[in-house]
C-alpha cells in the first residue's frame, strides 16, 4: 500500500514552454501532498505544500508564478513549470500523506531538462 | 525550528561488514524520525520511523535505528550489508502533534558497498 506515481518519468522541453507534472496517490486518499526539488548530490529542498482544495504554501524564495501547483482532487496534484529555463533543469519529487498518518510517501521522481 | 545533519557524507564499507549512519537533530519540539532510502535516478522510499514506543525500530531491509532522546540522535544500523544496499540515505524529522507533516531533511549519505 502507500503508492505515489509521477508522471512523466522524465521530460526534456525547449527553453520558455511549460512542463506539468502530475503526482497522484493510487492506493490511499493524500491529504496533503509536497513538491521537492532535487539537485545532483544534495538533499531534497521543499518547495510548497499543497492541501486539497486550497491554495499551496510556497516555500520562502520559491516563485509562486512559476511554479504552479493544482491539488485538485484527493488523489492527484499537479506542478507546472511556467516559462522553463534552463535553470529549471532538476529532479522533481513529490510525496504525500493521510492525516492523520504522519509518514509521506514519496513518488519516483521527474526529471525536467530545459534546452 | 528543527535541523538534521547527518554526520557522513560518504560511507564506503565491504559487504557484509556492519554498517552504521549518524543522523542528529536539533529541535525545541518533540519530533518524529524517519530514514529514508534513494536509490539512483529514483524516488524515496522508507526505510524506518519513529513515532512513539519502542526507541529501537525494525525496518525495512534489516535496517534498525534507535532513537536517543538525550544525545538528540537516531542513527541507522545494519549487522551485514550488502551491494544492493549501495544507495543515498537521508534522516528526516517532522514537528509532533503538527498536522502540517513537513519533514526538514539532512543532508544524505551516500552508503557504497564493495565486494
Amino acid at each position: 500500500g502507500a503508492v505515489v506515481s509521477q508522471h512523466p518519468s522524465w521530460v526534456i522541453c525547449k527553453s520558455g514552454t511549460s512542463v506539468k507534472i502530475e503526482c497522484r496517490s493510487l492506493d490511499f486518499q493524500a491529504t496533503t501532498m509536497f513538491w521537492y526539488r532535487q539537485f545532483p548530490k544534495q538533499s531534497l529542498m521543499l518547495m510548497a505544500t499543497s492541501n486539497e482544495g486550497s491554495k499551496a504554501t510556497y516555500e520562502q524564495g520559491v516563485e509562486k508564478d512559476k511554479f504552479l501547483i493544482n491539488h485538485a482532487s484527493l488523489t492527484l496534484s499537479t506542478l507546472t513549470v511556467t516559462s522553463a529555463h534552463p535553470e529549471d533543469s532538476s529532479f522533481y519529487i513529490c510525496s504525500a500523506r493521510a492525516d492523520p498518518e504522519e509518514t509521506q510517501y514519496f513518488g519516483p521522481g521527474t526529471r525536467l531538462l530545459v534546452l | 525550528a528543527q535541523s538534521v545533519t547527518q554526520l557522513d557524507s560518504q560511507v564506503p564499507v565491504f559487504e557484509e561488514a556492519p554498517v552504521e549512519l549518524r543522523c542528529n537533530y536539533s529541535s525545541s519540539v518533540s519530533v518524529y524520525l524517519f530514514w529514508y532510502v534513494q536509490y539512483p535516478n529514483q524516488g524515496l522510499q522508507l526505510l524506518l520511523k519513529y513515532l512513539s514506543g519502542s526507541t529501537l525500530v525494525k525496518g525495512i531491509n534489516g535496517f534498525e535505528a534507535e532513537f536517543n532522546k538525550s544525545q538528540t540522535s537516531f542513527h541507522l544500523r545494519k549487522p551485514s550489508v550488502h551491494i544492493s544496499d549501495t544507495a543515498e540515505y537521508f534522516c528526516a524529522v517532522s514537528r509532533k502533534y503538527n498536522q502540517g507533516g513537513k519533514l526538514i531533511f539532512g543532508q544524505g549519505t551516500e552508503l557504497s558497498v564493495k565486494p
